[in-house]
């Protein structure tokens, strides 16, 4: 099975900051995921990419940009981050096949003060 | 517009009784489903799957039924145990259409609670 690492669990930043969250798996998968939860609205794709300096926008890709700069890491950037963000954020592996399923990291709740 | 509909947001069941959650979907190019468990703190984990050209797939305690037809599909939960409660999210795709069709689509979810 593939491990999702991702790097903090919770963080407290600024409105205005720069935030990078970080994601790290640990085989050799093309497809990885960024998704946010939000209570009642459930999880919402924000970014994807489906290999190095390969990435499409998800449902919800506004404020939010993507770096993948070598296969196994996937970086989620909010470039100037607001109220509106804090979430928890949850990065997602498919191994293989179209229909295998996604393998999630452990979430990072962020708070932006 | 949302194309995965989880119309409950809380269930609550008696330990070793059934758990019934339900799933409604409008996009009629969905042709795979899929169940995730969600706890507090950690990432959803894979519970089951099943194909449009099913109607019906089990796993230990654990079934999916599809109708295709209604678009409607439901996990059954047979005994239900209080380590089952969690959130539970519903998610579809255009498996045969590939490209961004393929990426999952999540309802919002369902809590489930299951009482000792």
């Amino acid at each position: 099975d593939v491990k999702v690492t991702q790097s903090s669990r919770y963080l407290v930043k600024r409105t205005g900051e720069k935030v990078f969250l970080e994601c790290v798996q640990d085989m050799d998968h093309e497809n990885m995921f960024w998704y946010r939860q939000d209570p009642g609205l459930g999880l919402r794709l924000i970014y994807f990419s489906y290999d190095v300096k390969m990435k499409e926008k998800g449902d919800i890709p506004e404020g939010y940009s993507v770096s993948r700069e070598k296969k196994e890491r996937f970086s989620l950037i909010l470039e100037s981050a607001s109220t509106n963000q804090t979430s928890m954020y949850l990065c997602a592996v498919r191994p293989g096949l179209d229909n295998s399923p996604l393998h999630f990291g452990n979430g990072t709740r962020l708070t932006v003060t | 517009d949302q194309q995965v509909k989880q119309n409950s947001p809380s269930l609550s069941v008696q330990e070793g009784r059934i758990s019934i959650l339900n799933c409604d979907y409008t996009n009629s190019m969905f042709d795979y489903f899929l169940w995730y468990k969600k706890y507090p703190a950690e990432g959803p984990t894979f519970l089951i799957s099943i194909s449009s050209i099913k109607d019906k797939n089990e796993d230990g305690r654990f079934t999916v039924f599809l109708n295709k037809s209604a678009k409607h599909l439901s996990l059954h939960i047979v005994p239900s145990q209080p380590g089952d409660s969690a959130v539970y999210f519903c998610a579809a795709t255009a498996l045969h259409y590939g490209g961004s069709q393929g990426n999952l689509i999540f309802g919002k979810g369902t809590k489930l609670s299951v009482k000792p």
